[in-house]
C-alpha cells in the first residue's frame, strides 16, 4: 500500500497552466482506470475534483481536467486563478487497498 | 443536500479505545459504501477503512489491521470506526466519506465530512 508519487509543490502565474503528476503502479494507477483528484483548502475537507481519470463532477470548473498515460496520472488546472491555491491529492483504486492516496501537492498562485 | 457530520473524537492514552460516528443525510445512506480517510498534522491523505453498502464486506489499511472496526446502521444513517490499541502514530483528523456510486467500491469519494480530531498522548 505505499502511497502514489506527487511532486511536493507546484506553482503558476494567474492565467497559466499548470500540471501536477501522480505516479504509481501497475496495481493502482496502471492497472485501472479508477484515478480521483481532490483539492484541500486550508482547514477543510477535500473535495472531488476529477473521478475516472477525466470526469468532472457537477459544479467543478472545466478548468480542471485529468488524464493518464501508463502508471501516470495527470491533473491540469487551466487559467489558474488565485481560489485554485491548494493542496491537490491523487486517489486511484488499488487491487491491494480499495483506496490509495497521492502524496500531495501544494499548488502556490504567484 | 448531502451532509455527513464526524463526532466523537479527543485526546486518549495509548493502548486505549475510541468509537468514531458519522451520522448521514441528505441521500439514501443504505446505497452506498462508506469510507474512513485520516490526515495527520500537516501531512497527506491516508485511507483507513471501507464498509459495504449492506456492510457485509470491509476492508482496512495495513496500518489499522487488526485494531479498528468499521461498521455501520443503517436504520440510523450512522457509520462508525471503533478504534482499540491506539498509537501515536493514529494521531489524526478522522474523515467520513461517501463512495461516489451506488453499489460499488473504490471508484472516487464525492462527499466528506468535516473531520473529528483524534489526538492519541500521554
Amino acid at each position: 500500500q505505499s502511497a502514489l508519487t506527487q511532486p511536493a509543490s507546484v506553482s503558476g502565474s494567474p492565467g497559466q497552466s499548470i500540471t501536477i503528476s501522480c505516479t504509481g503502479f501497475s496495481s493502482d494507477v496502471a492497472g485501472y482506470n479508477y484515478v480521483s483528484w481532490y483539492q484541500q483548502h486550508p482547514g477543510n475537507a477535500p473535495k472531488l475534483m476529477v473521478y475516472d481519470v477525466n470526469a468532472r463532477p457537477s459544479g467543478v470548473s472545466t478548468r480542471f481536467s485529468g488524464s493518464k498515460s501508463g502508471n501516470t496520472a495527470s491533473l491540469t488546472i487551466s487559467g489558474l486563478q488565485a481560489e485554485d491555491e491548494a493542496d491537490y491529492f491523487c486517489s486511484s483504486y488499488s487491487s491491494g487497498s480499495v483506496y490509495v492516496f497521492g502524496t500531495g501537492t501544494k499548488v502556490t498562485v504567484l | 443536500d448531502e451532509q455527513l457530520l464526524e463526532s466523537g473524537g479527543g485526546l486518549v492514552q495509548p493502548g486505549g479505545s475510541l468509537r468514531l460516528s458519522c451520522a448521514a443525510s441528505g441521500f439514501t445512506f443504505s446505497n452506498y459504501a462508506m469510507n474512513w480517510v485520516r490526515q495527520a498534522p500537516g501531512k497527506g491523505l491516508e485511507w483507513v477503512s471501507e464498509i459495504s453498502s449492506s456492510g457485509d464486506s470491509t476492508y482496512y489499511a495495513d496500518s489499522v489491521r487488526g485494531r479498528f472496526t468499521i461498521s455501520r446502521d443503517n436504520s440510523k444513517n450512522t457509520l462508525y470506526l471503533h478504534m482499540h490499541n491506539l498509537r501515536a502514530e493514529d494521531t489524526a483528523v478522522y474523515y467520513c466519506a461517501k463512495d461516489l456510486w451506488v453499489g460499488a467500491t473504490g471508484l472516487g469519494l464525492d462527499y466528506w465530512g468535516q473531520g473529528t480530531l483524534l489526538t492519541v498522548s500521554s
